[in-house]
């Protein structure tokens, strides 16, 4: 079946601007998980969705970033007045509930580039 | 908290050589690890995952690794490298407790196979 998608898989945009990240889950899947990747690093957690809800976001670096699962499958991850900072490809995942047996499936990332 | 750490950044081998990819965890509680791989501009696959079952785990294509408690070790190896294999590997712990089964990644080991 269909894996996680993410869009769009590229994003150059300028300092200051607002972008929004979209991740389509497996469906069917309850969990989802939003993380960062910099360059020459692992990816670091962001924030985790159990149904509609926002369970975890302690990895959120800042109030410019939000993320929202309004119908309990697809996210928009989404960055207000970014910075160069924040330049990274940011990866979404998905599993069925988000138990400690689970196993998260990635999406390909978007590489968001910060001018 | 747990955390993982990969010895080396980069590690290189001869197609047909063994490969072993060094890993150490820390954990308060018996952990579940993972390895995960990430092939150029494609997103992270899971390679395999120990939950507390078999302490030698076998995962795809060939890799396989071991849990040792006694030296807080889950070395990734494989008894003949492919070209194929050339990517980026993470080995990663899920945290234990709180609302979220978040993965904690390690910073990764880049594995080049010569011909």
């Amino acid at each position: 079946g269909a894996g996680v998608s993410q869009t769009p898989s590229n994003k150059v945009t300028e300092k200051g601007k607002y972008v929004e990240l979209r991740c389509d889950p497996i469906s069917g899947h309850t969990a989802l998980y939003w993380y960062r990747q910099s360059l020459g690093q692992g990816p670091e957690f962001l924030i985790y969705f159990q149904g509609t809800g926002a369970a975890d976001d302690s990895g959120l670096p800042n109030d410019r970033f939000f993320a929202v699962r309004p119908e309990g499958s697809v996210s928009t991850l989404k960055i207000q007045r970014t910075e160069r900072g924040d330049s990274a490809v940011y990866l979404c995942a998905s599993s069925s509930f988000g138990g400690d047996t689970d196993t998260q499936y990635f999406g390909p990332g978007t590489r968001l580039t910060v001018l | 908290a747990q955390s993982v750490t990969q010895l080396d950044s980069h590690v290189s081998v001869s197609e047909g050589t063994p490969v072993l990819l060094r890993c150490n965890y820390s954990s308060s509680y018996s952990p579940s690890l993972f390895w995960y791989v990430q092939h150029p501009n494609k997103g992270l696959q899971l390679l395999l995952k120990y939950t507390s079952a078999a302490t030698l785990v076998k995962g795809i294509n060939g890799f396989e690794a071991e849990f040792k408690k006694s030296e807080t070790s889950f070395h990734l190896t494989k008894p003949s490298a492919h070209m194929s294999d050339a990517a980026e590997y993470f080995c990663v712990v899920r945290n234990y407790g709180g609302a979220t089964n978040k993965l904690i990644f390690g910073t990764g080991t880049l594995l080049a196979v010569q011909p």
